[in-house]
């Protein structure tokens, strides 16, 4: 089976640089990615990562460890738009199934 | 280009009716998914396919069943409601071509079940 962990809720001031973590157990491994969701919309792709390091996408970055089973989305120069909720998911697997872990509320304060 | 449709936006149903959750997908992808957000808490994956005809059961698949007849359109159906059903429900698809696999979400459906 898969499960993935994050941590439940972050708090961070605005302008500041804040780390979402996300440690995942699957029986095969096929990429880490992040979404983003504000509350009432459905979610959006942030970043993937199929192999170690990092990827950057402007103000946010997404890390992967497949040796750790370890991965982490950065978010950087915060805005109070960045309060949202954050989920990791792993796949899709050979069955392209795709598992989101149970998310990160981050809420920006000024 | 209006990437995943789902309909109905909003839904309220009594205990013991049936209803079918509608989504279309007009970007020729194989792969469809059906998630469901209880308030407060991740996505939970009721039943995927993998391409027309061709469909398998997620991680809470109960209560729930799906077709998939062709590429643009896996409808989600309840039999019998119950008001553990209660949650939005996103329908959502990704691409096959290309490096990183990038899911694209609906809008969703709120189904509320008295």
């Amino acid at each position: 089976g898969q499960s993935l962990e994050q941590p439940s809720e972050v708090t961070a001031v605005e302008g500041a640089i804040v780390q979402i973590n996300c440690t995942y157990q699957t029986s095969g491994f096929y990429g880490l990615s992040w979404y983003q969701q504000h509350d009432g919309g459905a979610p959006t792709f942030l970043s993937y990562n199929a192999l170690d390091g990092l990827e950057e996408t402007g103000r946010f970055s997404s890390f992967l460890s497949r040796s750790d089973s370890y991965g982490y989305l950065l978010l950087q120069e915060l805005q109070m738009k960045d309060s949202a909720s954050y989920f990791c998911a792993v796949g899709p697997d050979s069955s392209y199934k795709l598992i989101f872990g149970s998310g990160t509320r981050l809420l920006v304060r000024p | 280009n209006a990437g995943v449709t789902q309909t109905p936006k909003f839904r309220i149903l009594k205990i013991g009716q049936s209803m079918t959750l509608q989504c279309t997908q007009d970007m020729n992808h194989n792969y469809m998914y059906w998630y469901r957000q209880d308030p407060g808490m991740g996505l939970k994956l009721i039943y995927y396919s993998v391409g027309a005809g061709i469909t398998d059961k997620g991680e809470v698949p109960n209560g729930y069943n799906v077709s998939r007849s062709t590429t643009e359109d896996f409808p989600l159906r309840l039999e019998l409601a119950a008001p553990s059903q209660t949650s939005v429900y996103f329908c959502a698809s990704i691409g096959t071509q290309g490096g990183g696999e990038k899911l694209f979400f609906g809008s969703g459906t709120q189904l509320s079940v008295l």
